[in-house]
């Protein structure tokens, strides 16, 4: 497809399960961002990546969260062991190039997890 | 104090209205994005500035790098330009590319 995906778009859980949220960027594009929405709230950054590395992770709120891009194309966020509090939309988006900070970001359509 | 703040937070207005939300940020910025999200959770770029303004249709963006201060406007507005509308700013933090900061939004709701 030409936009960014992301799987599954729903996800609930049982508390203290782990679960595996995917992004699948805009072929091509170089960086990748997470962000948490909670409800009736902005969002909130997690993570970036250039390529394979992560350089930013200052947004990530516990340990128990674990994002990866192995092959600098496809991301999986990772939270273990889930809490009630992480329930929240989570958006993974790309932008194309890093030189410049004035790239567009183009958002996936969110992951909506939900854990009871 | 947030970094962005947007005003109002909500809106409803009747079709045809000009609307107008706000967008004030304390920090420097190297852009700054206005965003519609529609319930469903999707996000889409409707603009991306660094000075001045902007038009695409019916949505006007401005932005004001001295006062730090962003406006949206939407002429004659319509039932289906209902959604939540999200500024959001990338800090110049002189180093590495960091993920945007945004407001909280603001929902808005066009009645027929």
């Amino acid at each position: 497809g030409a936009g960014v995906s992301q799987s599954p778009r729903y996800k609930v859980a049982k508390r203290g399960q782990d679960v595996a949220l995917r992004c699948d960027p805009i072929s091509g594009h170089v960086s990748l961002f997470w962000y948490q929405q909670a409800l009736g709230q902005g969002p909130e950054f997690l993570t970036y990546f250039q390529n394979e590395a992560q350089l930013d992770k200052s947004g990530l709120p516990s340990d128990r969260f674990f994002a990866e891009r192995p092959e600098g194309s496809v991301s999986t966020l990772k939270i273990q062991r889930t809490q009630q509090e992480d329930s929240a939309v989570y958006l993974c988006a790309s932008s194309l190039a890093i030189a410049s900070r004035r790239n567009e970001q183009f958002f996936g359509p969110g992951t909506r997890l939900t854990v009871l | 104090k947030n970094e962005v703040e947007q005003s109002p937070q909500n809106l409803t207005a009747q079709e045809g209205e000009f609307i107008t939300i706000n967008c004030s940020y304390s920090v420097g910025i190297s852009a700054l994005h206005w965003l519609q999200q529609h319930p469903g959770g999707g996000i889409v770029s409707l603009f991306m500035l660094s000075s001045g303004k902007k038009k695409h249709g019916r949505l006007i963006a401005t932005i004001n790098i001295q006062e730090k201060h962003s406006s949206l406007h939407i002429t004659a507005s319509h039932p289906r330009d209902s959604a939540v509308y999200i500024c959001a700013v990338r800090k110049y933090s002189g180093g590495g590319a960091d993920g945007l900061t945004f407001g909280k939004g603001t929902h808005l709701i066009i009645q027929p």
